[in-house]
């Protein structure tokens, strides 16, 4: 089934600990996103990856890495997790060579940390 | 600075008509977006328009005044399953989305 997934669905992490969060296309979109969700606020952009190969930072990139070994995966990582990192992350990617500027959302990973 | 603001919640009735409104300060404009969110679930995709005017898309349509910074959604004949929130977004002059926090949408019966 084409899309994007995401795992966990969920999380409890304590502080301190080192979490990856994982996202995966398989629609051949060469840009891929992470976004963090809070109450209140918009989708912030974390991180982005253009093609295979490069990243690069978003709205709110402290904290995170990202890595884009291949078109299809796009793990974020959080080193040392924090409380202020607890919110809901979403995947998504979009086919923006070919001129579709529609980004596709994964279900999310609601992540909290103590 | 780059804005977009819209209101944090509306509420209508069941058949009837409601308008959306978002307006807009950012860094170039390539696109703006409407995505419906339902709670717990991912944003999904409604409209796109670049050129000012009226697009219209079923119950749906979307309007753009790039003059004025201003966009509306107008859902028609509203049904309860349109409970959701309702996010504008603007395409800058980079390609990045910048997102307004939504508006969540209440259908009463």
């Amino acid at each position: 089934i084409a899309g994007i997934t995401q795992a966990p669905t969920s999380q409890i992490l304590a502080a301190g600990r080192r979490m990856t969060l994982r996202c995966t296309q398989d629609m051949r979109h060469n840009a891929m996103y992470w976004y963090r969700q809070d109450l209140g606020l918009g989708l912030r952009l974390i991180h982005y990856s253009n093609t295979a190969g490069t990243t690069g930072k978003g709205e709110v990139p402290d904290g995170y890495s990202v890595s884009r070994a291949n078109t299809d995966d796009f793990p974020l990582t959080l080193a040392s997790a924090v409380p202020s990192q607890t919110s809901v992350y979403f995947c998504a990617s979009s086919d923006s060579l070919a001129g579709g500027h529609e980004q596709f959302f994964g279900p999310g990973t609601r992540l909290t940390v103590l | 600075g780059q804005n977009i603001d819209q209101p944090t919640e509306m509420t209508a009735t069941e058949g009837a008509i409601v308008q959306i409104n978002c307006t807009y300060q950012t860094s170039g404009f390539n696109g703006l977006f409407w995505y419906q969110q339902h709670a717990g679930e991912a944003p999904t995709f409604l409209s796109y328009n670049v050129l000012d005017g009226l697009e219209e898309k079923g119950r749906f349509s979307s309007f753009l005044s790039r003059s004025k910074g201003y966009s509306y959604l107008l859902l028609k004949e509203l049904q309860m399953k349109d409970s959701a929130s309702y996010l504008c977004a603007v395409m800058d002059s980079n390609y990045q989305l910048i997102w307004g926090a939504g508006t969540k949408l209440i259908i009463k019966p």
